[in-house]
């Protein structure tokens, strides 16, 4: 079974540039997470779809971070614009009902 | 306060020694409890699934819950340098798969 999939791996970028991060998920599963991660801290979580619905993105900062979840499928998260405490690894996760996801490798962002 | 706590680290054990790695919360409302490994520049990997309080033994691995505590602890037997890596406690209230993570324990094991 595949994993999780996510690109680019890294990314720099400088402050108030705009970025895309893309997910594709375990096959057949319903439920995506993106989760941020600081250097140093566990992962927080941003936003949470189920199919292409969100669930919860009561912790996205909406004013930059927006995602999406099309065909229920791949989901992108975009920041626009990057500040310099927006660097950290982005995590999507999935599962195939609740519970616990499976993560992939992530996108680590440096914003200069 | 963080509603999950957890001692970053770093922890350096010799091969072969047990290891445990600790968490504790403030939210009564969790009931589910998690652990991940997470090595350098990989995404967390799913260790271990507990629901409430009690034992759940794979492996070298158990998990311990004490929900009358607020505490829940992992522990590593026989330790491996393979098992070097950070370790994540992270907790739900209601399976919803929302996990609130601690900021991880570093853990060294060397041969």
């Amino acid at each position: 079974e595949a994993g999780v999939a996510q690109s680019p791996r890294y990314k720099i970028i400088e402050k108030r540039q705009s970025v895309a991060f893309w997910c594709n998920p375990i096959s057949g599963h319903a439920t995506l997470y993106w989760y941020q991660q600081i250097l140093g801290q566990g992962p927080k979580l941003l936003i949470q779809f189920q199919n292409n619905g969100v669930v919860d993105d009561s912790q996205l900062p909406k004013d930059r971070f927006s995602a999406e979840r099309l065909k229920g499928v791949d989901s992108t998260l975009k920041i626009q614009p990057a500040k310099l405490e927006d660097s950290a690894v982005y995590l999507c996760a999935s599962s195939s009902r609740t519970g616990p996801g499976f993560f992939g490798p992530g996108t680590r962002l440096t914003v200069l | 306060q963080k509603e999950v706590e957890q001692d970053p680290g770093p922890l350096s054990v010799p091969e072969g020694a047990i290891v445990s790695l600790n968490c504790t919360y403030s939210n009564s409302a969790f009931q589910y409890f998690m652990w991940y490994r997470q090595y350098s520049r990989k995404g967390p990997e799913l260790l271990m699934y507990t629901y409430s309080s009690g034992n759940k033994e794979d492996g070298r691995f158990t998990a311990q819950v004490d929900k009358s505590s607020k505490y829940i602890s992992l522990f590593i037997r026989d330790s491996q340098p393979s098992d070097s890596a950070t370790y994540l406690c992270a907790m739900d209230s209601s399976n919803t798969g929302k996990l609130i993570f601690g900021q991880g324990t570093t853990l060294q094991v060397k041969p």
